[in-house]
């Protein structure tokens, strides 16, 4: 069973669509996260919930709206997508907080490409 | 703000090889660090979390070693395989639900 998984793997849309990516994790988990890999393979936070809440919202634009239906799921939306929006997002969840509770686990990464 | 670097970005070495990877940071207020690989066009793997309060981990041939005074992390790969090539990522939390910084990883290749 995959312990986080991402829906889905490739996303290929026109600039101005609205989309979306699931992110599901069976590990039980409190805390999941959203994580931007650019074309330069730097890696960097978007979005943390904790129990269905919002902690953290790193500067990223407002058109991008995670929702989190419950603890196992965190999506994230995307109106008026933009060229500069094509990257690997990656969705990643963790215990909670406090020590080894912070390991974070990474699903496999949604390649989305704006033409 | 938190910055994490990772040297040298990219390293070649013959397998069977002892090998370390190295990440700095700035800001000494670190709650974990932690290091993956990442295979191309795939997730990324955890390798070893050092909390905090700890020096080192061990898992098989990897040691990863923390030194909070100095902002230094490294990864030591014993007896290189082919099979270790990928991108080594290093990553910091402050606690809580923060998400990681990471470095910009070291892509290493192991020559058969």
């Amino acid at each position: 069973d995959t312990a986080v998984s991402q829906t889905p793997k490739y996303l290929v849309t026109q600039m101005g669509n609205d989309k979306s990516i699931k992110c599901e994790q069976n590990l039980g988990h409190d805390t999941m996260y959203w994580y931007k890999q650019d074309s330069k393979k730097f890696l960097k936070i978007m979005f943390s919930y904790n129990n269905k809440e919002l902690i953290i919202n790193e500067t990223v634009p407002n058109r991008f709206s995670p929702k989190s239906p419950d603890k196992a799921h965190l999506n994230l939306h995307i109106n008026s997508l933009e060229l500069g929006d094509s990257a690997v997002y990656f969705c990643a969840s963790s215990q909670g907080s406090g020590g080894s509770k912070n390991i974070q686990y990474f699903g496999a990464g949604t390649r989305l490409s704006v033409l | 703000k938190q910055e994490v670097t990772q040297i040298p970005a990219a390293l070649s070495v013959p397998e069977g090889e002892n090998l370390v990877l190295n990440c700095s940071f700035t800001d000494s207020a670190i709650y974990n660090l932690q290091w993956f690989r990442q295979d191309p066009g795939k997730g990324l793997t955890s390798l070893l979390l050092i909390q905090s309060s700890q020096r080192e981990q061990t898992s098989g041939r990897l040691n990863a070693s923390l030194d909070k005074s100095s902002g230094r992390s490294t990864l030591y790969i014993a007896a290189s395989q082919p099979g270790d090539s990928a991108t080594y990522l290093c990553a910091l939390t402050g606690g809580g639900a923060d998400g990681l910084t990471f470095g910009k990883g070291t892509h290493l290749i192991i020559q058969p």
